[in-house]
Protein backbone atom coordinates (compact mmCIF):
# COMPACT_ATOMS: atom_id res chain seq x y z
CA UNK A 1 0.00 0.00 0.00
CA UNK A 2 1.90 3.00 -1.34
CA UNK A 3 1.14 5.94 1.38
CA UNK A 4 2.84 8.54 -0.70
CA UNK A 5 2.50 9.28 -3.85
CA UNK A 6 4.22 10.40 -6.85
CA UNK A 7 2.23 9.79 -10.18
CA UNK A 8 4.25 11.39 -12.55
CA UNK A 9 7.97 9.19 -12.95
CA UNK A 10 9.17 12.24 -15.59
CA UNK A 11 8.66 15.83 -16.25
CA UNK A 12 10.59 18.20 -18.75
CA UNK A 13 10.69 21.41 -18.87
CA UNK A 14 12.16 24.43 -20.33
CA UNK A 15 14.79 26.35 -18.29
CA UNK A 16 13.80 29.21 -17.20
CA UNK A 17 9.68 28.49 -16.72
CA UNK A 18 8.40 26.62 -13.76
CA UNK A 19 8.65 23.06 -12.58
CA UNK A 20 5.58 21.80 -10.67
CA UNK A 21 6.14 18.61 -8.76
CA UNK A 22 2.83 16.65 -7.27
CA UNK A 23 2.71 14.22 -4.23
CA UNK A 24 -0.35 12.65 -2.57
CA UNK A 25 -0.66 10.79 0.33
CA UNK A 26 -3.54 8.93 2.08
CA UNK A 27 -2.04 8.47 5.75
CA UNK A 28 -4.07 11.57 7.84
CA UNK A 29 -1.50 10.87 10.92
CA UNK A 30 0.98 12.07 8.36
CA UNK A 31 2.06 16.15 9.91
CA UNK A 32 5.71 16.98 8.01
CA UNK A 33 6.43 16.84 4.59
CA UNK A 34 9.53 17.02 2.72
CA UNK A 35 10.89 17.41 -0.26
CA UNK A 36 14.13 15.33 -1.32
CA UNK A 37 16.61 15.61 -4.34
CA UNK A 38 18.63 13.10 -5.68
CA UNK A 39 21.12 12.72 -7.94
CA UNK A 40 22.43 9.36 -9.23
CA UNK A 41 25.43 8.21 -7.03
CA UNK A 42 24.38 10.51 -4.43
CA UNK A 43 22.44 10.24 -1.28
CA UNK A 44 19.23 12.49 -1.43
CA UNK A 45 19.74 15.78 -0.29
CA UNK A 46 17.05 17.80 2.08
CA UNK A 47 15.35 21.01 -0.32
CA UNK A 48 12.62 21.85 1.88
CA UNK A 49 9.90 20.83 4.26
CA UNK A 50 6.20 21.91 5.56
CA UNK A 51 4.66 21.77 8.33
CA UNK A 52 0.87 20.06 8.31
CA UNK A 53 -0.53 23.46 10.44
CA UNK A 54 1.31 25.96 7.15
CA UNK A 55 -0.70 25.29 3.70
CA UNK A 56 2.93 27.07 1.75
CA UNK A 57 6.56 27.73 2.50
CA UNK A 58 9.11 29.21 0.32
CA UNK A 59 12.74 28.97 0.17
CA UNK A 60 14.06 30.80 -2.52
CA UNK A 61 14.10 29.44 -5.87
CA UNK A 62 11.59 27.00 -4.26
CA UNK A 63 8.06 26.74 -2.88
CA UNK A 64 6.17 23.66 -1.50
CA UNK A 65 2.42 23.97 -1.29
CA UNK A 66 0.22 21.71 1.26
CA UNK A 67 -3.40 21.49 0.70
CA UNK A 68 -4.27 18.93 3.62
CA UNK A 69 -8.24 18.63 2.52
CA UNK A 70 -6.92 17.13 -0.53
CA UNK A 71 -4.05 15.26 0.46
CA UNK A 72 -1.68 16.98 -1.98
CA UNK A 73 1.52 18.78 -1.67
CA UNK A 74 3.37 20.04 -4.54
CA UNK A 75 7.00 21.62 -4.98
CA UNK A 76 7.30 24.63 -7.47
CA UNK A 77 10.71 25.68 -8.65
CA UNK A 78 10.74 29.07 -10.43
CA UNK A 79 12.93 29.97 -12.29
CA UNK A 80 14.15 26.59 -13.42
CA UNK A 81 17.87 25.55 -14.26
CA UNK A 82 19.87 23.09 -15.80
CA UNK A 83 21.32 21.81 -12.43
CA UNK A 84 17.69 21.53 -11.38
CA UNK A 85 18.02 18.25 -13.35
CA UNK A 86 17.48 15.25 -10.70
CA UNK A 87 14.64 12.90 -9.10
CA UNK A 88 12.97 14.44 -6.29
CA UNK A 89 11.19 12.76 -3.96
CA UNK A 90 8.28 13.51 -1.44
CA UNK A 91 8.39 12.06 1.96
CA UNK A 92 5.51 12.47 4.62
CA UNK A 93 6.43 11.94 8.37
CA UNK A 94 4.10 10.50 11.12
CA UNK A 95 5.41 9.82 14.69
CA UNK A 96 7.21 6.70 13.43
CA UNK A 97 9.07 7.15 10.11
CA UNK A 98 9.52 8.64 7.18
CA UNK A 99 7.82 7.54 4.02
CA UNK A 100 8.65 8.39 0.41
CA UNK A 101 7.22 8.40 -2.61
CA UNK A 102 8.42 6.73 -5.63
CA UNK A 103 10.18 9.72 -7.72
CA UNK A 104 10.12 11.90 -10.48
CA UNK A 105 12.68 12.15 -12.93
CA UNK A 106 12.41 16.11 -13.61
CA UNK A 107 14.83 17.24 -16.98
CA UNK A 108 15.16 20.74 -17.55
CA UNK A 109 16.10 21.65 -21.15
CA UNK A 110 18.32 24.37 -22.10
CA UNK B 1 31.62 18.36 10.02
CA UNK B 2 31.87 15.33 7.99
CA UNK B 3 28.68 13.94 6.82
CA UNK B 4 27.20 10.67 6.78
CA UNK B 5 29.21 7.62 5.41
CA UNK B 6 28.47 4.30 4.49
CA UNK B 7 30.88 1.43 3.66
CA UNK B 8 31.74 -0.27 1.27
CA UNK B 9 29.73 1.85 -2.13
CA UNK B 10 29.48 -0.90 -3.90
CA UNK B 11 29.43 -4.98 -3.10
CA UNK B 12 28.52 -7.74 -5.09
CA UNK B 13 27.15 -11.01 -3.92
CA UNK B 14 26.39 -14.66 -4.87
CA UNK B 15 22.56 -15.96 -4.00
CA UNK B 16 22.63 -17.60 -0.34
CA UNK B 17 25.63 -15.49 1.06
CA UNK B 18 25.06 -12.75 3.13
CA UNK B 19 26.07 -9.16 3.70
CA UNK B 20 26.98 -6.72 6.32
CA UNK B 21 26.69 -2.92 4.92
CA UNK B 22 27.91 0.09 8.07
CA UNK B 23 26.55 3.43 8.83
CA UNK B 24 28.46 6.02 10.44
CA UNK B 25 26.41 9.12 11.09
CA UNK B 26 26.95 12.40 11.87
CA UNK B 27 28.72 13.56 14.54
CA UNK B 28 26.20 14.19 17.71
CA UNK B 29 23.11 11.84 16.14
CA UNK B 30 21.52 9.01 17.40
CA UNK B 31 19.40 7.66 15.06
CA UNK B 32 20.34 5.86 11.98
CA UNK B 33 17.45 4.86 9.68
CA UNK B 34 17.80 2.54 6.64
CA UNK B 35 15.96 2.51 3.17
CA UNK B 36 16.06 0.56 0.75
CA UNK B 37 15.76 2.31 -3.56
CA UNK B 38 14.65 0.26 -6.58
CA UNK B 39 13.66 1.42 -9.97
CA UNK B 40 9.80 2.12 -9.34
CA UNK B 41 9.77 1.52 -5.72
CA UNK B 42 11.10 4.63 -4.34
CA UNK B 43 13.01 3.97 -0.99
CA UNK B 44 11.38 1.57 1.25
CA UNK B 45 11.71 2.64 5.03
CA UNK B 46 13.88 -0.89 6.34
CA UNK B 47 13.66 0.46 10.41
CA UNK B 48 15.42 2.82 12.18
CA UNK B 49 18.17 2.57 15.19
CA UNK B 50 18.42 4.81 18.54
CA UNK B 51 20.77 4.76 21.32
CA UNK B 52 21.18 1.09 20.60
CA UNK B 53 17.64 0.04 20.30
CA UNK B 54 15.03 -0.33 17.12
CA UNK B 55 12.97 2.18 17.13
CA UNK B 56 10.55 1.56 14.14
CA UNK B 57 10.48 -1.30 11.80
CA UNK B 58 9.28 -1.52 7.81
CA UNK B 59 7.44 -4.15 6.29
CA UNK B 60 11.01 -6.63 5.20
CA UNK B 61 11.51 -9.82 5.47
CA UNK B 62 13.54 -11.49 9.31
CA UNK B 63 16.95 -11.60 6.59
CA UNK B 64 17.41 -8.01 7.10
CA UNK B 65 18.51 -7.53 10.55
CA UNK B 66 20.53 -4.23 12.07
CA UNK B 67 22.28 -3.20 15.17
CA UNK B 68 23.49 0.26 16.48
CA UNK B 69 26.31 0.57 18.69
CA UNK B 70 27.33 2.81 21.30
CA UNK B 71 28.74 5.32 19.06
CA UNK B 72 25.91 5.39 16.95
CA UNK B 73 27.47 3.40 14.10
CA UNK B 74 25.25 1.63 12.54
CA UNK B 75 25.17 -2.26 10.67
CA UNK B 76 22.96 -3.59 8.25
CA UNK B 77 23.11 -7.41 8.03
CA UNK B 78 21.34 -9.47 4.94
CA UNK B 79 21.24 -12.81 5.36
CA UNK B 80 20.58 -15.75 2.46
CA UNK B 81 20.73 -13.06 -0.29
CA UNK B 82 18.03 -13.09 -3.06
CA UNK B 83 18.34 -12.03 -6.17
CA UNK B 84 15.66 -9.46 -5.44
CA UNK B 85 18.08 -8.12 -2.76
CA UNK B 86 20.32 -6.24 -5.53
CA UNK B 87 19.40 -2.13 -4.48
CA UNK B 88 20.90 0.97 -3.34
CA UNK B 89 21.00 0.95 0.12
CA UNK B 90 20.85 4.36 2.22
CA UNK B 91 21.12 5.35 5.38
CA UNK B 92 19.97 8.52 6.90
CA UNK B 93 21.32 9.80 10.57
CA UNK B 94 19.10 12.51 12.02
CA UNK B 95 19.39 13.70 16.15
CA UNK B 96 16.29 11.46 16.84
CA UNK B 97 13.89 13.98 18.07
CA UNK B 98 11.79 16.29 16.95
CA UNK B 99 14.15 17.72 14.67
CA UNK B 100 13.53 16.45 11.32
CA UNK B 101 16.75 16.73 9.25
CA UNK B 102 17.87 13.64 8.00
CA UNK B 103 21.08 13.37 6.37
CA UNK B 104 21.80 10.81 3.77
CA UNK B 105 24.87 9.16 3.17
CA UNK B 106 25.23 8.19 -0.66
CA UNK B 107 24.64 4.47 -0.13
CA UNK B 108 26.22 1.29 -0.85
CA UNK B 109 24.99 -0.49 -4.59
CA UNK B 110 24.19 -3.92 -3.62
CA UNK B 111 24.22 -6.53 -7.06
CA UNK B 112 23.58 -9.86 -6.07
CA UNK B 113 24.25 -12.85 -8.74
Amino acid sequence: DQQVKQNSPSLSVQEGRISILNCDYTNSMFDYFLWYKKYPAEGPTFLISISSIKDKNEDGRFTVFLNKSAKHLSLHIVPSQPGDSAVYFCAAKDWEKLTFGTGTRLTIIP
Amino acid sequence: KAGVTQTPRYLIKTRGQQVTLSCSPISGHRSVSWYQQTPGQGLQFLFEYFSETQRNKGNFPGRFSGRQFSNSRSEMNVSTLELGDSALYLCASSLGTEDYGYTFGSGTRLTVV
